[in-house]
């Protein structure tokens, strides 16, 4: 257990839906970042927040959001879902905003649009 | 621009034989490096970094990696392989501008022969 949670483990949903993935970061770390991993485009930064605010934007589509919460845990939300929506995505914690240290990973939501 | 290759998308070593997996790096900045290992269906698992200290890192499960600023590259090796090993390995460089973002490579998929 890498201390960072993240629920569901696994979702099926329909093209259009609209989901919510949930990551608790590791305990005493400020930062969550999103990341979708893809056969196709291998692993893809989407977006980091720190300590409720957000600091950097990756290849987040318009139809994706997120936020983190005072307690610091932080949810992406995927709208007008597509089939090649489908991915793992990662959520993953660190103790600062520079991450100079590393990343802690949570084992993922897998994500299947059908 | 910062970009991250990895040379080898599929490495395949006997047990008990050195292992390589090779990184090549690209930055505008000072970077930290890191190696992650995924096993299937789990998470990424730090297995060490760099960040500007010394240029031969040691990580966890025998592995090491070497900085090499004049070749930009940050390989991984192993004296040993183990079947625990095989797995998919990642090369990421860190830099940390407006926010902290992380730079994947495609991954190296190791398989390990008994």
């Amino acid at each position: 257990d890498s201390g960072v949670t993240q629920t569901p483990k696994h979702l099926i949903t329909a093209t259009g839906q609209r989901v919510t993935l949930r990551c608790s970061p590791r305990s005493g770390d400020l930062s969550v970042y999103w990341y979708q991993q893809s056969l196709d485009q291998g692993l893809q930064f989407l977006i980091q927040y720190y300590n409720g605010e957000e600091r950097a934007k990756g290849n987040i589509l318009e139809r994706f959001s997120a936020q983190q919460f005072p307690d610091l845990h932080s949810e992406l939300n995927l709208s007008s879902l597509e089939l090649g929506d489908s991915a793992l995505y990662f959520c993953a914690s660190s103790s600062s905003w520079t991450g100079s240290y590393g990343y802690t990973f949570g084992s993922g939501t897998r994500l299947t649009v059908v | 621009a910062q970009s991250v290759t990895q040379l080898d998308s599929h490495v395949s070593v006997s047990e008990g034989t050195p292992v390589l997996l090779r990184c090549n790096y690209s930055s505008s900045y000072s970077p930290s490096l890191f190696w992650y290992v995924q096993h299937p269906n789990k998470g990424l698992q730090l297995l060490l970094k760099y960040t500007s200290a010394a240029t031969l890192v040691k990580g966890i499960n025998g592995f090491e990696a070497e900085f090499k600023k004049s070749e930009t590259s940050f390989h991984l090796t192993k004296p040993s392989a183990h079947m625990s090993d095989a797995a998919e390995y990642f090369c990421v460089v860190s830099v940390f501008t407006s926010g902290n973002q992380f730079y994947f490579g495609t991954g190296t998929s190791l398989t390990v022969i008994p």
